[in-house]
């Protein structure tokens, strides 16, 4: 069974500091990887994906993949308050179906 | 990425009634997706919808119980059939463009 796991957090992290989200999963066949944000009472909207081992970089987010240590994460530098909300792992292993993780609330104190 | 648009964006229903939920995009899509969201909890996957072919659903959900159209490559319905307290959920229509997927703002939905 495929599964994909995240910290539930809280995460705390004062403002302007580095987040850390971590989001390792079980299927070595796995070939793309997302993130999505959510805010409380809102759907989930797609913030970065990452198909390559290394780093991808997009403004204040850099997505990181490890496919040899099955490890996924997102940093989000200068945290911003409005960076609050839930962050969602996705992993896409062939076919168009996405698993998630349960994600991990991310709380950026002013 | 595509616009998508979700009726009704919320819902109070009475237990053993039927909702049908309707996902329509701005642009044509070959493949739809329908999730379910519990209460504190991550994204299920319900079912694969595809125009032009029968739903493929995901273990634990059957099509009496959750009923998909895809008339289509613009739209899509799902109806929650003979509900109970447990169905209560926000479900999601997402598309696929370019191999990422993208979420409607979703259907609340409370059943009494």
């Amino acid at each position: 069974q495929k599964e994909v796991e995240q910290n539930s957090g809280p995460l705390s992290v004062p403002e302007g500091a580095i987040a850390s989200l971590n989001c390792t999963y079980s299927d070595r066949g796995s070939q793309s990887f997302f993130w999505y944000r959510q805010y409380s009472g809102k759907s989930p909207e797609l913030i970065m994906f990452i198909y390559s081992n290394g780093d991808k970089e997009d403004g204040r987010f850099t997505a990181q993949l490890n496919k040899a240590s099955q490890y996924v994460s997102l940093l989000i530098r200068d945290s911003q308050p409005s960076d609050s909300a839930t962050y969602l792992c996705a992993v896409q292993a062939g076919s168009y179906q996405l698993t998630f993780g349960k994600g991990t609330k991310l709380s950026v104190i002013p | 990425s595509a616009v998508i648009s979700q009726k009704p964006s919320r819902d109070i229903c009475q237990r053993g009634t039927s909702l049908t939920i309707q996902c329509q995009v701005d642009s044509q899509v070959t493949m739809m997706f329908w999730y379910r969201q519990q209460p504190g909890q991550s994204l299920t996957l319900i079912a694969t919808a595809n125009q032009g072919s029968e739903a493929t659903y995901e273990s634990g959900f059957v099509i009496d119980k959750f009923p998909i159209s895809r008339p289509n490559l613009t739209f899509s319905t799902l109806t929650v059939s003979n509900m109970s307290p447990e169905d209560s959920s926000i479900y999601l229509c997402s598309v696929d463009q370019g191999s990422k997927q993208y979420f409607g703002p979703g259907t609340r939905l409370t059943v009494t």
